[in-house]
């Protein structure tokens, strides 16, 4: 089994609605990020959460807002989609000691 | 403020031919340096990374990538390509102690051609 899933893998949504992204993880981890990747760009952070009660705002973080409900659950929402939010989004998570991040499959979100 | 630069957004290399992808950083603290990869469809998956040891760093797959402090540069290469190589790679910088957040290059797709 995956050590970090994310649903739903795909997901097509009209501009304006609401849309939630998740995150689970198996592998005991405090640190858990959310990022974005469009071409040619790169990733780029939006939230990153080291704890339950540590949730901090990364480069893009307006338009979204996440939630992290307990150590292995890190989710992120769109309140009100737009098409420029169109996108790859990963979850990831660290360890803290050794630097690394893991990375879960990804979501292609596709704003209409 | 940390950055990352990676050279060429797309790389062609025959197969068995040797593999370079560039990256320059620039960081006011030691950084952390990695290599991912990323397949068609999947998510990142670490190479390898430097954290102030060894300068000469060994990864999957039969990569390398050798850190330059006076050169700022963190390139990444492997000897003979394979078809199976074909991805985009990925450099990211991060700091050593505090946040750990990464900075991400911008990619660079390698077609590996046979």
């Amino acid at each position: 089994d995956a050590d970090v899933t994310q649903t739903p893998r795909n997901r097509i949504t009209k501009t304006g609605k609401r849309i939630m992204l998740e995150c689970s993880q198996t592998k005991g981890h405090d640190r858990m990020y959310w990022y974005r990747q469009d071409p040619g760009l790169g990733l780029q952070l939006i939230y990153y959460s080291f704890d339950v009660k540590d949730i901090n705002k990364g480069e893009i973080s307006d338009g979204y807002s996440v939630s992290r409900q307990a150590q292995a659950k890190f989710s992120l929402s769109l309140e009100s989609a737009i098409p420029n939010q169109t996108a790859l989004y990963f979850c990831a998570t660290s360890d803290g000691s050794s630097n690394e991040q893991y990375f879960g499959p990804g979501t292609r979100l596709t704003v209409t | 403020a940390q950055s990352v630069t990676q050279l060429g957004s797309h790389v062609s290399v025959s197969e068995g031919a040797l593999v370079l992808l560039r990256c320059n950083y620039s960081s006011s603290v030691p950084p952390y340096l990695f290599w991912y990869v990323q397949y068609p469809n999947q998510g990142l998956q670490l190479l390898l990374k430097y954290t102030s040891a060894a300068t000469l760093v060994k990864g999957i797959n039969g990569f390398e990538a050798e850190f330059k402090k006076s050169e700022t540069s963190f390139h990444l290469t492997k000897p003979s390509a394979h078809m199976s190589d074909a991805a985009e790679y990925f450099c990211a910088v991060s700091d050593y102690k505090g946040t750990y957040k990464y900075i991400f290059g911008t990619g660079t797709r390698l077609k590996v051609l046979a």
